[in-house]
Parts: C-alpha cells; structure tokens; sequence
C-alpha cells in the first residue's frame, strides 16, 4: 500500500498567514494527488487534484504544487473559513490511501 | 442540484450486517465511478472501496481491511449505491460517505454520511 504522511499535524496560525502543509508519499503516484478540507460535523470537500488544479468554486488562495513523492498545499492568506481538517489523497492505485490529516487551528 | 443522500446507519452488535443505501440526483449516476469512505469518531478518512460503471463491467476494489466482509453494489436504473457490511467489528464504527468519483477520479461530491456503531 502506498502511505502518505502529512506535516505538520496540527498548524497554528493567524488569519492573513501563508501556510504550507507538506504530504510525502512511499513511492512515485505520477501526480494522482487530491487535497481535501473537512471542517467537523461536515463531510470532506475537494479542493484540488492532480497535484495542483483549482476544483471549481475554490479560492484561489488555495494552491497546490509538488512531483513524485512530496506535494505541498499552500494556503497564501489565511482566511477565518479556513480553520479546518486538510488531507492529501493519493488515487495513483489501490488501495486509495488518505495522509493522516493536518489541523489547521487559530493561533 | 447534484446531491448524494446515504441512509441505513444504526447500532448493530458485533457479528451482525447492515446495509447502507446512497440516493443519487442532480446528475448522471451511470456515468460514475462512486467510492465508500468511512471515518472513526475522532480518526482520519479510510476509503473503504470503489464501484465502477457498466463499461468497465461495474468491478469493484476494496480496502484490506473490509475485503470479504463487505461488498459495494449499484443499481443504476434507480441511480442507487450500496454497501452490504457483514460480519461486523467494533471497528467499524463510523460515520459512512458515499463519494462521486468525478474526472481524474478527484472525489467531487460527498454524502452527509451516516453513523454506523458496532457494539454489544
């Protein structure tokens, strides 16, 4: 099975911040890599795939970038809706894996 | 709208089945590959598995650790997923989404997800 594994795990910081949450794969996934935002009570929402392409709807502060086995999502100011649960997801092959998740909180 | 209702959670004792149900709208169900993704109070997402559509001869992937226990069915005449859970574990408590594959298999849209509990 392919793991992935984000840092950090819990990220602390402050609306209008730039944060960085890093996702390393165990092998090559040749790009097939999704980030999701779960907020609680709530059900995950894409927003991004294939490493860095913006799913509709999606601010663009929100961007992602990366290759073969490290990715990278950046978030360029941080806004108050933004304070959730980010995870990476690798669809190269089965099983589909999820990194452990990244806590984005308010400092 | 395009919307993904699950229902059929509840308290089941270890041993037991239950079949969760996903109602399909808003889009072409037949024309999707649709996964199971389940979360533990307090844990990360696990995809549980993935149906595909009648093209690729609606196949079916599924985690190790569900493998032979569960199994994922369609039925696209009524745009309605499955998953028949059997010989339950206190594991496999969770809440349970059903998840629209869209392209490049991106999980596009979710289910508000329902609670499965296994326990005695």
């Amino acid at each position: 099975d392919i793991q992935m594994t984000q840092s950090p795990s819990t990220l602390s910081a402050s609306v209008g911040d730039r944060v960085t949450i890093t996702c390393r794969a165990s092998q090559n996934i040749n790009s097939r890599l999704a980030w999701y935002q779960q907020k609680p009570g709530n059900a995950p929402k894409v927003l991004i795939y294939q490493v860095s392409t913006l799913e509709s709807g999606v601010p663009s502060r929100f961007s992602g970038s990366g290759s073969g086995t490290e990715f990278t999502l950046t978030i360029s100011s941080l806004q108050p809706d933004d304070f959730a649960t980010y995870y990476c997801q690798q669809y190269n092959d089965y099983p589909i894996t999820f990194g452990q998740g990244t806590r984005l909180e308010i400092k | 709208e395009v919307q993904l209702v699950e229902s059929g959670g509840g308290l089941v004792q270890p041993g037991g089945s239950l079949r969760l149900s996903c109602a399909a709208s808003g889009f072409t169900f037949s024309d999707h590959y649709m996964d199971w993704v389940r979360q533990a109070p307090g844990k990360g997402l696990e995809w549980v598995g993935r149906i595909r559509k009648k093209p690729n001869g609606y196949t079916t992937e599924y985690a190790a650790s569900v493998k032979g226990r569960f199994t994922i069915s369609r039925d696209d005449s009524i745009n309605s997923l499955s998953l028949q859970m059997n010989t339950l574990r206190t594991e496999d408590t969770a809440v349970y989404y059903c998840a629209r594959s869209g392209s490049f298999y991106r999980m596009d849209v979710w289910g508000q997800g329902t609670t499965v509990t296994v326990s005695s």
